[in-house]
């Protein structure tokens, strides 16, 4: 199975102030069809995860635009231009490229 | 709206069976591949398996530690998908999540359903 190595674990923050998790996959994620597949989710407490970024560096509809991401072949990254309450929770990456798709072991981001 | 909801989670006991049901609406189900991924409370998220549908060439493929035991079938035509789980034992107890897409996965997810394993 495809590996993903995020960091890091636990990312505490400062309101207003940026942030950056990392991924990487033992193999690349992209395939013939020209696509990588990277995505990115945000999971709050108590929530169903939300996906952020897929595709590597698509954002998906309705997600702030401080959110990006970034990266090909096998690493890649998520930044939050300006970190707000709203952000704390868990982020995942996940892989779809290879089967079975593999996520990272999360990220904890909280306040400082 | 597109929507996923699940339902069928309980508390089973070892060795039994569950089937979960993952109902949708606001969107062509029949076009979409349908994922599930569980998570074990308080840990992070695992592929289960999924289901891809005639439409797109059918296929259906399930992760190691379910292989066997867990079968996905899909209506089209009532807009469900299903998560047959044969053999429970105690590492499947988690939160079970319908969601839709494969390779690009998780535009929507449902709200999850709980599966506690346990005598």
């Amino acid at each position: 199975d495809v590996v993903m190595a995020q960091s890091p674990p636990s990312l505490p923050v400062t309101l207003g102030q940026p942030a950056s998790i990392s991924c990487r996959s033992s193999q690349s994620l992209a395939r013939s069809d020209g696509k990588t597949y990277l995505n990115w989710f945000q999971q709050r407490p108590g929530q169903s995860p939300r996906r952020l970024i897929y595709e590597a560096s698509n954002r998906d509809s309705g997600v702030p635009d401080r959110f990006s991401g970034s990266g090909s072949g096998t690493d890649f990254t998520l930044k939050i231009s300006r970190v707000e309450a709203e952000d704390i929770g868990v982020y995942y990456c996940m892989q779809g490229a290879h089967w079975p798709g593999t996520f990272g072991q999360g990220t904890k981001v909280e306040i400082k | 709206e597109v929507q996923l909801v699940e339902s069928g989670g309980d508390l089973v006991q070892p060795g039994r069976s569950l089937r979960l049901s993952c109902t949708a609406s606001g969107f062509t189900f029949g076009d979409y591949t349908i994922t599930w991924v569980r998570q074990v409370p308080g840990k992070g998220l695992e592929w289960v398996g999924f289901n891809r549908g005639e439409f797109q060439g059918a296929l259906t493929e399930y992760a190691a530690p379910v292989k066997g035991r867990f079968t996905i079938l899909r209506d089209d035509s009532k807009s469900i998908a299903y998560l047959q789980m044969n053999s429970l034992t105690s590492e499947d107890t988690a939160v079970y999540y319908c969601v839709r897409g494969y390779r690009s996965l998780g535009d929507y997810w449902g709200q999850g359903t709980l599966v506690t394993v346990s005598s």
